[in-house]
């Protein structure tokens, strides 16, 4: 197994600039989150899914779409990047979420 | 609203000393916690969790103590290795949500 994958490992982007992070798992697991960690901070949720077709918003959702059109699948999509938005983000699975969250490796993310 | 946060920010111990350390958190009706475990420029990773009902749980080397009365959640360490070094995170989730919030994490460095 995988387990959890993101692409890319880094990103430079200049405001204004719209991409996708990609994240991935083949642990079929229902529920899939991202979040994001700024330098001496915790983590904090964007968006969370419990499964296929459903998702919902975290602590900080405003600027970032997701959609969960399968169960492996879960994007993170950033319409118009701002400087604000620099940082890393993080991809978790997990069966539900109320277990082990599985985290991918990360996305460090500039933008300009 | 939910908050979960760290008593201390950093912590050093001496290699093979017992480490504590400490999470507060402020909503009663939290259901599920859990530690992460992050070392530098990689995904958090999985240590312990516990669940509402239960006082403790023990791991390998690893013990977590939940605290109901007085909202308070902490992870022990034993005989702690140069390899324990790293940032810990609790999280927890409020009971009826899909969501972990995350505390701001402490610094464990370990000297030989």
């Amino acid at each position: 197994n995988a387990g959890v994958t993101q692409t890319p490992k880094f990103q430079v982007l200049k405001t204004g600039q719209s991409m996708t992070l990609q994240c991935a798992q083949d642990m079929n697991h229902e529920y899939m989150s991202w979040y994001r960690q700024d330098p001496g901070m915790g983590l904090r949720l964007i968006h969370y899914s419990v499964g296929a077709g459903i998702t919902d918003q975290g602590e900080v959702p405003n600027g970032y779409n997701v959609s969960r059109s399968t169960t492996e699948d879960f994007p993170l999509r950033l319409l118009s990047a701002a400087p604000s938005q620099t940082s890393v983000y993080f991809c978790a699975s997990s069966y539900d979420s109320g277990n082990e969250q599985f985290f991918g490796p990360g996305t460090r993310l500039t933008v300009l | 609203g939910e908050s979960v946060g760290l008593h201390l920010p950093t912590l050093s111990v001496q290699e093979g000393d017992n480490s504590i350390i400490n999470c507060a958190y402020s909503n009663s009706a939290s259901d599920y916690f859990i530690w992460y475990k992050q070392e530098s420029g990689k995904g958090p990773q999985f240590i312990i969790d516990i669940r509402s009902n239960m006082d403790k749980r023990q791991g390998q080397r690893v013990t977590v103590l939940l605290n109901k009365t007085v909202k308070h959640l902490s992870l022990q360490i034993a005989a702690t290795q140069p390899g324990d070094s790293a940032v810990y995170f609790c999280a927890n989730r409020e009971g009826g949500s899909e969501k972990l919030v995350f505390g701001k994490g402490t610094k464990l460095t370990v000297n030989p």
